[in-house]
């Protein structure tokens, strides 16, 4: 089983509608999670840190459940601007090791 | 603040060639970390600094992957010799700290293409 797995899409999103997936991992000795994002050819940037009790920036929102160990991420209003692939980052406790997912690819469509 | 440097941004090399990659990290960042991104996946840690030490390398394939951090600030990452399952990109990142919550700077990248 791999250490953070993720659907890799694509989900096609028409322009305005709602968005969520999931990403799962297997340490359940996990600290931190983050969700970066990535346009094609370019480099990740981060989008969100996740907390405990869930945080939401503008149209994202960022869930963490512990006990079946997956974070999710929803996108509210889709816009085409959105089109990306979402990596989910993993921070396992021990040594501070950040390990990526394998992305999930969003494509927001008129 | 000026962000993560690399060159070059892109490379061809023939296979059993040699390459090498240079990145500067954020200024004050005392993590460094070299990751691999093959086409269609996310990145896999190649080997993580905290200042000039190596904190995990167990991923980069010490036959023919090195890498130094002299002085604690810039890196180099080496591939001798260069096989065709290399060609992917190589990303260099940076954080204020060792991972926990500290989220990575990353730089735009190394394309290489080994044919």
């Amino acid at each position: 089983r791999k250490e953070v797995e993720q659907d890799p899409g694509p989900f096609n999103v028409p322009e305005g509608a709602t968005v969520a997936f999931n990403c799962t991992y297997s340490n359940s000795a996990s600290q931190s999670f983050f969700w970066y994002r990535q346009d094609c050819r370019k480099e990740p940037k981060l989008l969100m840190s996740v907390y405990s009790s869930g945080n939401e920036d503008g149209r994202f929102t960022a869930q963490l459940n512990r006990a079946s160990q997956y974070i999710s991420l929803l996108i509210r209003d889709s816009k085409l601007s959105d089109s990306a692939t979402y990596l989910c980052v993993v921070n396992k406790a021990a040594g501070n090791k950040l390990t990526f997912g394998g992305g999930t690819r969003v494509l927001v469509k008129p | 603040e000026a962000g993560v440097a690399q060159s070059p941004r892109y490379k061809i090399i023939e296979k059993r060639q040699s390459v090498a990659f240079w990145c500067n990290p954020i200024s004050g960042h005392a993590t460094l970390y070299w990751y691999q991104q093959i086409l269609g996946q996310g990145p896999k840690l190649l080997i993580q600094f905290q200042n000039n030490g190596v904190v995990d390398d167990s991923q980069l394939p010490k036959d023919r992957f090195s890498a130094e951090r002299l002085k604690g600030v810039d890196s180099t990452l080496k591939i001798q010799p260069a096989k065709l399952e290399d060609s992917a990109v190589y990303l260099c990142a940076s954080s204020l700290g060792s991972g926990y919550n500290s989220p990575l700077h990353f730089g735009n990248g190394t394309r290489l293409t080994v044919t």
